[in-house]
């Protein structure tokens, strides 16, 4: 039963451009929300998170966006930089827990 | 800041043999998790220690066990390894209390078991 879903395997965006990856969740439970980046042989690195009593957490270029009713988040990365390919993880915790339960992962590329 | 560490970074074992893998946490945290990556399953969480104490747990067999020392540091042990536990294994940490729920990974271990 996947409780976290990142329906879209990879992304591709222009430099420059905006990206936006999205994750979906299914546990009402869940009141936090996080973004983490990873690279090949690396552990995740965090980007930016968010609580379920805020909709909007902006950090530099990054932002996320929580819709509780439609139980989705998305991060938007503007603008966006080829450092910043890698693959991406939404996570969610449940009661001021810290199991994190990630989604599969959306790989991004950016191009220059 | 030294970040999370965590040794040793590559294992290889043999089916039936046993592992500990070790890993310290960011000075000042108290709190950490285990993870394991594999291709099929994703991230998935394994347990969590708290001031010594195993305060979450996930859904993997008794074969998966871990402690915390008083100084935060712990230790994940696997026994009677099987293929299927070929993975990298992360461990993160957190201030964590309540209410506090980023957590910071180190580069994790890669176990190949053969």
């Amino acid at each position: 039963d996947q409780q976290v879903k990142q329906n879209s395997p990879s992304l591709s965006v222009q430099e420059g451009r905006i990206s936006i990856l999205n994750c979906d969740y299914t546990n009402s439970m869940f009141d936090y929300f996080l973004w983490y980046k990873k690279y090949p042989a690396e552990g995740p690195t965090f980007l930016i998170s968010i609580s379920s009593i805020k909709d909007k957490n902006e950090d530099g270029r990054f932002t996320v966006f929580l819709n509780k009713s439609a139980k989705h988040l998305s991060l938007h990365i503007v603008p966006s930089q080829p450092g910043d390919s890698a693959v991406y993880f939404c996570a969610a915790s449940a009661l001021g827990g810290n199991k994190l339960v990630f989604g599969a992962g959306t790989i991004l590329r950016v191009k220059s | 800041k030294a970040g999370v560490t965590q040794t040793p970074r590559y294992l290889i074992k043999t089916r039936g043999q046993q592992v500990t893998l070790s890993c310290s946490p960011i000075s000042g945290h108290r709190s950490v998790s285990w993870y394991q990556q594999t291709p099929g399953q994703g991230l998935q969480f394994l347990f969590e220690y708290f001031s010594e104490t195993q305060r979450n747990k996930g859904n993997f067999p008794g074969r998966f066990s871990g402690r915390q020392f008083s100084n935060s540091r712990s230790e994940m042990n696997v026994s009677t390894l099987e293929l299927g536990d070929s993975a990298l294994y992360l461990c993160a940490s957190s201030l964590a209390g309540t209410g506090t729920h980023e957590q910071y990974f180190g580069p994790g271990t890669r176990l190949t078991v053969t």
